[in-house]
């Protein structure tokens, strides 16, 4: 059981819109800790997507975007590709554990 | 360019004891936070330690008193001195930079990543 949940999955067309959630509580986004997006594709390393809730790396394309609201989080991918097809990963601190969580990841599927 | 390069995983038994290597080259590692992140097979990622640019360090509950992380700053590499493990420690070990934001750290650059496999 993740501190951080997000759905296990989910799924579009190309060119669709996608968001995945991710879901907190008082202890970590609540508490106005940032949340932070990777990417992982098959067999790699995962690769930073998003930080501070909202910024872009150089080089990620801005069909992806990040927002936070409360306790929860969400990363829209916009024009969805058949590259996009990937594991996803929330992140960020939670005060009670004093270390930092990941959500349990959600795998998305491009029709 | 920045580059993880982790070494020292393998096939170890229940109760054994292993060191994880990560080669940190385009910057360095004492000025910046660094942290292990590790991945059963098929599962989600779980972050394991971290140690902070002043020496703190701080563990995941399910490692604590059993890991520790270290750094070698002659060397530029990091260390994970994993002691008495068990079949659940089995996973990819990763290792990150971790940038620290407004907030707390996130993880900028990731290394291959190093299998464990604690297993008789």
């Amino acid at each position: 059981q993740s501190v951080l949940t997000q759905p296990p999955s989910v799924s579009g067309a190309p060119g669709q819109r996608v968001t995945i959630s991710c879901t907190g509580s008082s202890s970590n986004l609540g508490a106005g800790y940032d949340v932070h997006w990777y990417q992982q594709l098959p067999g790699t390393a995962p690769k930073l997507l998003i930080h501070g809730n909202n910024n872009r790396p150089s080089g990620v394309p801005d069909r992806f975007s990040g927002s936070k609201s409360g306790t929860s989080a969400s990363l829209a991918i916009t024009g969805l590709r058949a590259e996009d097809e990937a594991d996803y990963y929330c992140q960020s601190y939670d005060s009670s554990l004093s270390g930092s969580v990941f959500g349990g990841g959600t795998k998305l599927t491009v029709l | 360019e920045v580059q993880l390069v982790e070494s020292g995983g393998g096939l170890i038994q229940p109760g054994g004891s292993l060191r994880l290597s990560c080669a940190a080259s385009g910057f360095t590692v004492s000025s910046n936070y660094m942290s292990w992140v590790r991945q059963a097979p098929g599962k989600g990622l779980e972050w394991v330690s971290v140690i902070y640019s002043g020496g703190a360090t701080y563990y995941a509950d399910s490692v604590k008193g059993r890991f520790t992380i270290s750094r070698d700053n002659s060397k530029n590499t990091l260390y994970l001195q994993m002691n008495s493990l068990r079949a659940e420690d089995t996973a990819v070990y990763y290792c990150a930079r971790a940038q620290l934001g407004i907030s707390h750290y996130y993880f900028d650059y990731w290394g291959q990543g190093t299998l464990v496999t604690a297993s008789s």
